[in-house]
């Protein structure tokens, strides 16, 4: 189910362990996805994107996975550093829906 | 590096009052965005705008809502009489192509009192 409010899913890692953040979408006629990383007070920041046709994409220190079977997005983020600290949210897009956001996962780093 | 940029960053506004927020997107950009972000939850798509008409628009995107793009640069969210469950941070957003990847603004956050 969705998270609504102040309380979303947070994730604590130490700095230089690998982070994985993971999304559920909810449309199967989604064939596009982006995640996009929010800083406190400011507005949200593409990371890295996929199309429905990839299982698979990688970006500087982070990669995307997709399964489409179970309508499933992950985000990992290698050695990850403070400046990691943020939320993190999957957008989907289907023509005729534009984008739809999930909920987000705050990633804590810990010294 | 070219970014979406919004004004004001703040605005407060008495209940049935009409606001207007200002963007002004990425300048080879063709399609812009109208998303908010209510405190501590996520954000919602309100309206999409292209070759000066809406694209698409959500249901939180009534009659109250209005986008123009008044003069070439500037793109405009006008909210008509304001209700305090307006109160939200709202987002500017363009993309080069429908679909791709939106470049975010700061956002103006909007307080309805």
């Amino acid at each position: 189910g969705e998270s609504v409010g102040l309380h979303l899913p947070t994730l604590s890692v130490q700095e230089g362990d690998n982070s994985i953040i993971n999304c559920a979408y909810s449309n199967s006629a989604s064939d596009y996805f982006i995640w996009y990383k929010q800083e406190s007070g400011k507005g949200p920041q593409f990371i890295i994107d996929i199309r429905s046709n990839m299982d698979k994409r990688q970006g500087q220190r982070v990669t995307v996975l997709l399964n489409k079977t179970v309508k499933h997005l992950s985000l990992q983020i290698a050695a990850t550093q403070p400046g990691d600290s943020a939320v993190y949210f999957c957008a989907e897009y289907n023509y005729g829906q534009n984008f739809v956001f999930g909920p987000g996962t705050r990633l804590s780093v810990l010294p | 590096e070219p970014e979406v940029t919004q004004t004001p960053s703040h605005q407060v506004t008495q209940m049935g009052q009409e606001v207007i927020l200002r963007c002004v997107p990425i300048s080879n950009h063709l399609y812009f965005y109208w998303y908010r972000q209510i405190l501590g939850q996520k954000v919602e798509f309100l309206v999409s705008f292209y070759n000066n008409e809406i694209s698409e628009k959500s249901e939180i995107f009534d009659d109250q809502f209005s986008v123009e793009r008044p003069d070439g640069s500037n793109f405009t969210l006008k909210i008509r009489s304001t209700k305090l469950e307006d109160s939200a941070m709202y987002f500017c957003a363009s993309s080069d192509w429908g679909g791709e990847t939106q470049y975010f603004g700061p956002g103006t956050r909007l307080l309805v009192l």
